[in-house]
């Protein structure tokens, strides 16, 4: 199947300060992206969409100004936790798509804010 | 409304068992369903997929999983556990006819395996 790379792995970061998260496909191009958080012990929570080179779609109740999603080219997406604090804590999972295939995840980014 | 439901939080089966996880969706296109097992602190993976065809569909690691349209069902299954098998299993479904719809989760079941 196709590879989805997300980084970084894991990242501490303190408050207040803003993190950024990487999300590539490398071998297929990714035209729709999704972003999505897994409090522990919980299933997967769509976060936002985006298309590449359109504003992303955020879901009701995610704060489209404290997590930044953009999607410039069609094998890179990037979300930035902006101002983090300790309920940003989280683990975060991206999945990257082209209109004739099923998503595929990249391996998440365990944040954590200190 | 569209969702994924995995009725069994936890499930505790013997090493050699059989196992059956259950998925129910209520979705109001076609649906895709996909079965993802997840270890602690990881990705995840897809154990295996329908889209359409045959309504038995074969995974990864001796997975099996069986589409029921009547029943809007599409449960998981392996005839015989094996100790790394232990993780936490999701249900997913998405739309077959909308390229960029994001799947929806169930909450997922987490498997022990007991010696």
């Amino acid at each position: 199947g196709a590879v989805v790379s997300q980084h970084p792995s894991r990242v501490i970061c303190k408050s207040g300060t803003s993190v950024k998260i990487e999300c590539r496909s490398l071998d297929f191009q990714a035209t729709t992206m999704f972003w999505y958080r897994q409090f522990p012990k919980q299933s997967l929570m769509l976060m936002a969409t985006s298309n590449e080179g359109s504003k992303a779609t955020y879901e009701q109740g995610v704060e489209k100004d404290k997590f930044l999603i953009n999607h410039a080219s069609l094998t890179l997406s990037t979300l930035t936790v902006t101002s983090a604090h300790p309920e940003d804590s989280s683990f975060y999972i991206c999945s990257a798509k082209d209109p004739d295939t099923e998503a595929f995840f990249g391996q998440g980014t365990r944040l954590t804010v200190v | 409304a569209q969702s994924v439901t995995q009725p069994d939080i936890h499930i505790t089966v013997s090493e050699g068992a059989s196992l059956e996880l259950r998925c129910n969706y209520s979705y109001g296109a076609t649906p895709y369903l996909f079965w993802y097992v997840q270890s602690p602190g990881q990705g995840l993976q897809l154990l295996l997929k329908y889209f359409s065809g045959d309504t038995l569909v074969q995974g990864i690691k001796g997975f099996e999983a069986e589409f029921k349209r009547s029943q809007s069902s599409f449960n998981l299954r392996k005839p015989s556990v094996h100790w790394s098998d232990a993780a936490e299993y999701f249900c997913a479904v998405g739309s077959a006819n909308q390229a960029g719809t994001a799947l929806i989760f169930g909450k997922g079941t987490t498997l022990s395996v007991s010696s």
